[in-house]
C-alpha cells in the first residue's frame, strides 16, 4: 500500500496563474481532504470531498475549487494565484471515519 | 468557536518524559487528535481519542482529555532524539463524510542528548 501519494512535490508559478495540485488517497479510503499549511503554522482546513461532491469547506476563498473522481482521487485548483497562497498544500484521505491519513504534500511557491 | 492552542516550543532530556499541552474552544469536537512532522515531511497521525474518554495509552504515549476544561495533553515517555518534530493537536467536528478537523499551531519539541 502506497498510502497517500501528491504531486507535484514542487510547483513553482507567478501571481495570476492557476495550479492544479493533485491527491491519490491511500488504498480502500473513500473521503479526501485538503489543506493548506502556511510557514511556521498548523494546517488550515480547505475542503473535503466525499462521494465526489464537496462535504465541508473551511475559510478560502472561491479560487480553491476541487473536485473528486470515480477512483476517489482528487484534485486541487487554485486560480488567480497570490503571493501568499504559496505554501505546502497537504491533502488527507479517510474512510468515513476520524482517521485521517497524510500525503507528504507539495510546496507551492507563488513569485 | 473553534480555535487550538499549544505552546510553542518544549525542550527535554533524552530519557525524560515529555508533555504536550493542548486547549480548544470547541465542546462538540467529537475525535481530538496528536500529529507529529518532521521537518520538510506530512504529518503522521501518533494517535487520537475520542471525546467522551478521559484516556489513551499507546506505547510510549499517553494521551489525557479533561472535557471540562477542554484541555488535551500527550505525554511521550522515554523520549527519544527522533522524537524531535513538531507536534500537532487538532480537534475534529462531524463525523462520516463530513468532517472538519481544526489544528493548532503546533508545538516545536527539542530533544537534547
Amino acid at each position: 500500500d502506497a498510502g497517500v501519494t501528491q504531486s507535484p512535490t514542487h510547483l513553482i508559478k507567478t501571481r495570476g496563474q492557476q495550479v492544479t495540485l493533485r491527491c491519490s488517497p491511500k488504498s480502500g479510503h473513500d473521503t479526501v481532504s485538503w489543506y493548506q499549511q502556511a510557514l511556521g503554522q498548523g494546517p488550515q482546513f480547505i475542503f473535503q470531498y466525499y462521494e465526489e461532491e464537496e462535504r465541508q469547506r473551511g475559510n478560502f476563498p472561491d479560487r480553491f475549487s476541487g473536485h473528486q473522481f470515480p477512483n476517489y482521487s482528487s484534485e486541487l485548483n487554485v486560480n488567480a494565484l497570490l503571493l501568499g497562497d504559496s505554501a505546502l498544500y497537504l491533502c488527507a484521505s479517510s474512510l468515513r471515519v476520524n482517521e485521517q491519513f497524510f500525503g507528504p504534500g507539495t510546496r507551492l511557491t507563488v513569485l | 468557536g473553534e480555535d487550538v492552542e499549544q505552546s510553542l516550543f518544549l525542550s527535554v532530556r533524552e530519557g525524560d518524559s515529555s508533555v504536550i499541552n493542548c486547549t480548544y474552544t470547541d465542546s462538540s469536537s467529537t475525535y481530538l487528535y496528536w500529529y507529529k512532522q518532521e521537518p520538510g515531511a506530512g504529518l503522521q497521525l501518533l494517535t487520537y481519542i475520542f471525546s467522551n474518554m478521559d484516556m489513551k495509552q499507546d506505547q510510549r504515549l499517553t494521551v489525557l482529555l479533561n472535557k471540562k476544561d477542554k484541555h488535551l495533553s500527550l505525554r511521550i515517555a522515554d523520549t527519544q532524539t527522533g522524537d524531535s518534530a513538531i507536534y500537532f493537536c487538532a480537534e475534529s467536528k462531524g463525523s462520516g463524510g463530513y468532517q472538519k478537523v481544526t489544528f493548532g499551531t503546533g508545538t516545536k519539541l527539542q530533544v537534547i542528548p
